[in-house]
């Protein structure tokens, strides 16, 4: 089945950890984004990548980081200077025709 | 500057009842998309529509409709005959078009609750 992937469903953290939440897709997507959703809130852009080995901050950017290696990848890594991770995180691809496909979705708890 | 407004936080209705979500927008471009997805309790977002801002017919699927006014900056959202299943925060959403800054962002609204009862 095509599809995105994001793993783990849920995720614990302790204050000054970093941790990575993995997103995969098999769709043959050239874009990937990441967002950040708050109860009540919509969805708010962290990063996103157009194409592999390249990203771009989106508004949201500080305290979090990625990588594209690989095309069908795209790691989010939460540091410790974001101080305020709790939250819903969801990957999303497209292939550019503007609708992106969004993956089932990080749930962030910091302890 | 974008911006999606959906001034309904939380919608309830029973059970075939026919609802409408409102969502307005701002933004400078001329050419620019529209979208609506809808999250059910899973979290998934799920696609519904896009529509772009040279298309202004208004589309029917199934018991989902959308009316697009560039003239009020409107793209709204009507469920005919409401169920259960229809549960979930509907989100609006704005892109760019092709070509602009920031191609394929999306801009979301904050979202609406929308809880339909037996």
């Amino acid at each position: 089945d095509g599809g995105i992937t994001q793993s783990p469903k849920y995720l614990f953290r302790k204050e000054g950890q970093n941790v990575t939440l993995s997103c995969e897709q098999n769709l043959n997507h050239d874009a990937m984004y990441w967002y950040r959703q708050d109860p009540g809130q919509g969805l708010r852009l962290i990063y996103y990548s157009q194409i592999v080995n390249d990203f771009q901050k989106g508004d949201i950017a500080e305290g979090y980081s990625v990588s594209r290696e690989k095309k069908e990848s795209f790691p989010l890594t939460v540091t410790s200077a974001q101080k305020n991770p709790t939250a819903f995180y969801l990957c999303a691809s497209t292939p550019g025709a503007n609708e992106q496909f969004f993956g089932p979705g990080t749930r962030l708890t910091v302890l | 500057a974008q911006k999606v407004t959906q001034a309904q936080t939380e919608i309830s209705v029973v059970e075939k009842e026919d609802v409408t979500l409102d969502c307005v927008y701002e933004t400078r471009d001329t050419t620019y998309y529209l979208f609506w997805y809808k999250q059910p309790p899973s979290g998934e977002l799920v696609f519904l529509i896009r529509r772009n801002s040279f298309d202004e017919q208004n589309e029917i699927s199934g018991r989902y409709s959308w009316n697009f006014q560039k003239s009020t900056s409107s793209f709204n959202f009507t469920i005919t005959a409401s169920q259960v299943v229809d549960s979930a925060v509907y989100f609006c959403a704005l892109s760019r078009g092709f070509g602009a800054g920031g191609y394929n962002k999306l801009i979301f609204g904050a979202g609406t609750r929308l809880a339909v009862h037996p």
